[in-house]
């Protein structure tokens, strides 16, 4: 079955410095990997997504992400930390799980807050 | 404007009722999707459905039932078997759940709170 591990449940960081949120997943064949942000009482917002080519991604909002097949490892990034970029971070893999169908499974969230 | 709609926004529930949480969506998307939110445990899956007339369980389908009686509706309702109702329940949508390449949509959510 596969999975996914937000190792911090919370990472604080100065506005204007650089911002990693931690994640990696354990899948059987081809990983499948996006992040999505969620705002207080908000649904979740697309980011970006991994599927196949370059390992590093680049996503909505000045965000990018970079996959590391070896260290089975999809970390968010962003150069410069906002503090509007204060929210919940959630990275997901969609691996097959029988009848045609590929579910997407979450990690638990990492939540940033970046620091004015 | 294209998207998932929830309503109500916020939904309060007495001991023993069922409540049904309702999902729109107009992306023209085949599949659908329940989750459920809970502080410090991400999103678990209840149900999804692929197409008309068919669902399937998800992690934590106790306590729950769904229908899919059109492309653009996906109703949630929660039943007095369903023990610990209170949390945040989301609704996504997706092209189809064969195709691993595109991302699933969320609606802005339903908290639901047992008074």
């Amino acid at each position: 079955a596969q999975s996914v591990a937000q190792p911090e449940d919370q990472v604080n960081v100065a506005e204007g410095n650089p911002l990693t949120v931690k994640c990696t997943y354990s899948v059987s064949g081809n990983p499948y990997l996006f992040w999505y942000v969620q705002y207080p009482n908000r649904g979740l917002q697309f980011l970006l997504k991994y599927i196949t080519g370059d390992n590093l991604v680049k996503g909505s909002y000045g965000f990018e992400a970079e996959f590391n097949k070896s260290q089975t490892s999809f970390h968010l990034k962003k150069p410069s930390a906002l503090v509007s970029d204060s929210a919940l971070y959630f990275c997901a893999v969609r691996a097959y799980s029988g009848a045609g169908s590929y579910q997407l499974t979450f990690g638990k969230g990492t939540k940033l807050s970046v620091i004015p | 404007d294209g998207g998932i709609t929830q309503s109500p926004k916020y939904l309060f529930r007495k001991e023993g009722q069922n409540v049904t949480l309702s999902c729109e969506q107009n992306l023209n998307h085949d599949a659908m999707y329940w989750y459920r939110q809970d502080p410090g445990q991400g999103l678990r899956l209840i149900y999804y459905s692929q197409i008309v007339n068919d669902f399937q369980k998800g992690d934590i389908a106790e306590g729950y039932s769904v229908s899919r009686e059109k492309k653009e509706s996906f109703p949630l309702t929660v039943t007095s078997a369903q023990k610990n109702p209170t949390a945040f329940y989301l609704c996504a949508s997706s092209v189809h759940t064969g195709q691993v390449n595109t991302e699933a949509f969320f609606g802005q959510g339903t908290r639901l709170t047992v008074v």
